[in-house]
Order: C-alpha cells, then sequence, then structure tokens
C-alpha cells in the first residue's frame, strides 16, 4: 500500500524558515517524481513544487521560486522541502503527492500545517 | 502559466441526478487534463486522467470527457459519498494549475 506522511508543520513568524518532510512507503521510490501541493485554509489547490525520481532536475512555482527548495534522500525515501523568506500567503496545508510515472499524481500524503503568524 | 476555469463553483443536486462540471484552459492540453475529488479534512483522490481515463477502482458512474482547451466531468445517478469538492488539474506544463473547484452539495 502507497502511503505518503508528511511532517514538520508548524506556527512559524513572518520572515522565518520551516523544513517538511516527507516519508514515502509501499511504492519503490526512487523509480518516481514527487510534487508538493499546497491549499490554504478553506481555499483551493495549489501545485508548488516538483522534483523528478533522482533530484536531479526540480520545478516551482512563481509564488515560491526563490525561497523553497525542494529535496530528496532515495536512500531514506523521504522528501523534504525547506522553506525561507515566509509570509502569510505560505500559511496552508502542505500535501506531498506521488507521480504516477505519467505526470498526474495518483497518490497524496494527508498534509501537514504551516502557520505563519506573529 | 496556464489557467484553469472551473465552473460552476457551487453545485447544489439530489441523490440519483446527473451532474456536469466544466473546466476550460487558457491554452491547448491536448488531454493532460485530471479530475480530483476532495472531502473536508482529507488528501485529494485521483479520479480521472487524461481527461477520459478513468482510475483505478473509481465506480463507473464518474467520467469526464474532452480535449484541446474544454472538459467536462460528469456524474451520473449521485450517491450519497459523492458530496465533495471537485477539482481539475492540467499537467501539460509546468507549473501544473489547478481549477478554482466545485462544491457539490446536497439540494
Amino acid at each position: 500500500e502507497v502511503q505518503l506522511v508528511e511532517s514538520g508543520g508548524a506556527v512559524v513568524q513572518p520572515g522565518g524558515s520551516l523544513r517538511l518532510s516527507c516519508a514515502a512507503s509501499g511504492f519503490t521510490f526512487d523509480d518516481y517524481s514527487i510534487h508538493w501541493v499546497r491549499q490554504p485554509p478553506g481555499k483551493g489547490l495549489e501545485w508548488v513544487s516538483l522534483i523528478i525520481w533522482d533530484g536531479s532536475s526540480t520545478y516551482y512555482a512563481d509564488s515560491v521560486r526563490g525561497r523553497f527548495t525542494i529535496s530528496r534522500d532515495n536512500t531514506k525515501n523521504s522528501l523534504y522541502l525547506q522553506m525561507n523568506s515566509l509570509t502569510s500567503e505560505d500559511t496552508a496545508l502542505y500535501f506531498c503527492a506521488k507521480d504516477s510515472g505519467y505526470d498526474y499524481l495518483d497518490y497524496w500524503g494527508q498534509g501537514t500545517l504551516v502557520t505563519v503568524s506573529s | 502559466d496556464i489557467q484553469m476555469t472551473q465552473s460552476p463553483s457551487t453545485l447544489s443536486a439530489s441523490v440519483g441526478d446527473r451532474v456536469t462540471i466544466t473546466c476550460r484552459a487558457s491554452q491547448s492540453l491536448s488531454s493532460w487534463l485530471a479530475w480530483y475529488q476532495q472531502k473536508p479534512g482529507k488528501a485529494p483522490g485521483l479520479l480521472i486522467y487524461k481527461a477520459s481515463t478513468l482510475e483505478s477502482g473509481v465506480p463507473s458512474r464518474f467520467s469526464g470527457s474532452g480535449s484541446g482547451t474544454e472538459f467536462t466531468f460528469t456524474i451520473s445517478n449521485l450517491q450519497p459519498d459523492d458530496f465533495a469538492t471537485y477539482y481539475c488539474q492540467q499537467y501539460k506544463t509546468y507549473p501544473y494549475t489547478f481549477g478554482q473547484g466545485t462544491k457539490l452539495e446536497i439540494k
């Protein structure tokens, strides 16, 4: 069974940093690209970032490029999102999601909540 | 970036009804479009990919159609478990983008 478990969400002050993690199991982690998608409270979904299977290519939404860094450790079946210079607009539930291998997202974690507030 | 316009934003229907949601893209997607269902407090779940292909295990009352810039998602014979929010998402180019969502409510 595919499982994705996010962690690391917290309340952080504006301008602060946070690192999210996503632990994967139930599939061959280093065969697949993995995404981050976020959802502000009561709002819709926003795609954030993607890292391909070997970490050699990454992609970002314009809203986070230059502030967020996606990375992965295939030896630990783990995905990360380093978030810097956080603002209130980054307040959201952050999901990691597995790429199907054909670019759509086929499995999602339950999310971890990031709240940016003073 | 490709803009996705989904309508309606809210839809009221009854058990047994047939409902349709529309998703329009600002440029051609070919068929690189997915539909997801999300229930309150839960992660989204994949229903349809490549515009019309049903994900394994998804009931056949769900269907999708379209190509290019115009897509539709239909639920026939609505069941109580179907009341949720539905999103379209393009995966033709980065950044991937989602529609605004359609909340399907019980009439």
